[in-house]
């Protein structure tokens, strides 16, 4: 199984142009988020979804929309990037809640994003 | 608010020198603690679940335990290759999850 893919692995941006970072998830995981990681911040969550169709606003959801027409894939997009939105992004995926296996998060391996 | 806080910020050992890390938590609910392990240039692993204080899990060199308050893992007799960030996770039984900043741990030979 490939787990959880992210493309691009590596962009470079100009200020003001837009782009998507698509994550794309082969173990039927009904959660999925997005979430950003900057030195000394740790991972702060910036939209997440429960199921297909549906979206909602983590910590720091603003310069950023998502997607989750399908199951398996969940899209960030950066309408008019900015040097602020630099940083290396994370998608990651669940079953599901409760106490159990399934509410471990499996993580793809990063998309490095830097707008000039 | 929920929060998560680690110490120390970044910890050098000699190989073979054991130590704790520590994962000190204030939320409304834990349904779960996660330890993940992230390499660079890379996304987080999964180490381990604690689910009651009291808990405790192993995995080769680490070990992780959990009180009402906080969590350490333990790393014994560490490698040069145990060296990577370690993350700490809360699940507050809400549909996220509250991270830590993490730990950086170097493991010199």
């Amino acid at each position: 199984n490939a787990g959880v893919t992210q493309t691009p692995k590596f962009r470079v941006l100009k200020t003001g142009q837009s782009m998507t970072l698509l994550c794309a998830q082969d173990m039927n995981h009904e959660y999925m988020y997005w979430y950003r990681q900057d030195p000394g911040m740790g991972l702060r969550l910036i939209h997440y979804s429960v199921g297909e169709g549906t979206t909602a606003k983590g910590e720091v959801p603003d310069g950023y929309n998502v997607s989750r027409l399908k199951k398996q894939n969940f899209l960030l997009g950066l309408e008019s990037a900015a040097p602020s939105q630099t940083s290396v992004y994370f998608c990651a995926s669940r079953l599901a809640g409760g106490n159990s296996g399934a509410n471990v998060l499996t993580f793809g391996a990063g998309s490095r994003l830097t707008v000039l | 608010e929920d929060q998560v806080t680690q110490s120390p910020e970044a910890l050098r050992l000699q190989e073979g020198e054991s130590s704790s890390l520590n994962c000190s938590y204030t939320v409304s609910g834990l349904r779960g603690l996660f330890w993940y392990r992230q390499d660079p240039g890379k996304g987080p692993e999964f180490l381990f679940t604690l689910y009651s204080a009291g808990e405790e899990k192993e995995k080769e060199r680490l070990k992780a335990t959990l009180t009402k308050k906080e969590s350490f893992l333990h790393i014994t007799a560490p490698k040069p290759e145990d060296s990577a960030t370690y993350l700490c996770a809360v699940d507050n039984y809400g549909q996220n999850f509250v991270f830590g900043p993490g730990t950086r741990l170097s493991v010199l030979p």
